[in-house]
């Protein structure tokens, strides 16, 4: 069965300095990647997806997500945080050949002056 | 492109009344059509995957008599809570798919509807 961890259930960062969300995942084949970003009572934004070749991947707002297979990791790095990124994060995993998506419980990102 | 619209964004209802929230893909045509809850700080949890013409597939838990799905069209699919009660109170959000033959593997998602039952 496929599942996703997202360890941090919150997060604070300070505006201006790097952010890093942890996303580890389990799945028995090759998978396809996803991180959402949610505002509050707002559906999901897609952020980037992972589905294959190079595993630096470049998405919106800044956002960029690292492929390690060897780690079962997909984590969400921004290298300056500002105070409109404050928001829940859900990372996801499918599957090749069209699956259903499993969440991660989500990451809460508070945002400090 | 790939926008998804869910109507109404919000809805109150009294107890034992039923509520339908439709789901349109405004500029591409869904295969196929997911449907989730949201609890408050919680995570999204798939309620059924839904394949236009054929009948949803519910995942394990889910009540098929409760929470019933329509996928008439390749733009159209309607989630109807019947008889609800304050439990079903939740944040429904839906996602569409061109399907696995379009090439994109991947859902978009609709904007969501806040449900709550007096």
């Amino acid at each position: 069965a496929q599942s996703v961890t997202q360890p941090d259930i919150h997060i604070t960062v300070s505006e201006g300095a790097s952010l890093e969300l942890r996303c580890n995942y389990s799945y028995g084949a090759t998978p396809y990647l996803f991180w959402y970003v949610q505002s509050p009572g707002q559906g999901l934004q897609l952020l980037l997806k992972y589905f294959s070749g190079d595993t630096l991947v470049q998405g919106i707002k800044g956002f960029e997500a690292e492929f390690k297979r060897s780690q079962s990791s997909f984590n969400l790095r921004k290298p300056s945080v500002h105070w409109s990124d404050a928001a829940e994060y859900f990372c996801a995993v499918g599957g090749r050949g069209y699956s259903t998506l499993t969440f991660g419980k989500g990451t809460m990102l508070l945002v400090s002056p | 492109g790939a926008v998804v619209s869910q109507h109404p964004s919000r809805v109150i209802c009294k107890s034992g009344t039923s509520v339908k929230i439709e789901c349109r893909s405004l500029d591409f045509q869904a295969t196929t059509m997911f449907w989730y809850r949201q609890f408050p700080k919680k995570s999204l949890m798939l309620m059924a995957t839904s394949n236009e013409g054929s009948k949803a597939t519910y995942e394990q838990g889910v009540e098929k008599d409760k929470f019933l799905i329509n996928h008439a069209s390749l733009t159209l699919s309607t989630l109807t809570v019947t008889s609800a009660h304050p439990e079903d109170s939740s944040f429904y959000i839906c996602s569409a798919s061109p399907g696995p033959f379009s090439g994109i593997n991947e859902q978009f998602f609709g904007p969501g509807t806040r449900l709550t039952v007096l």
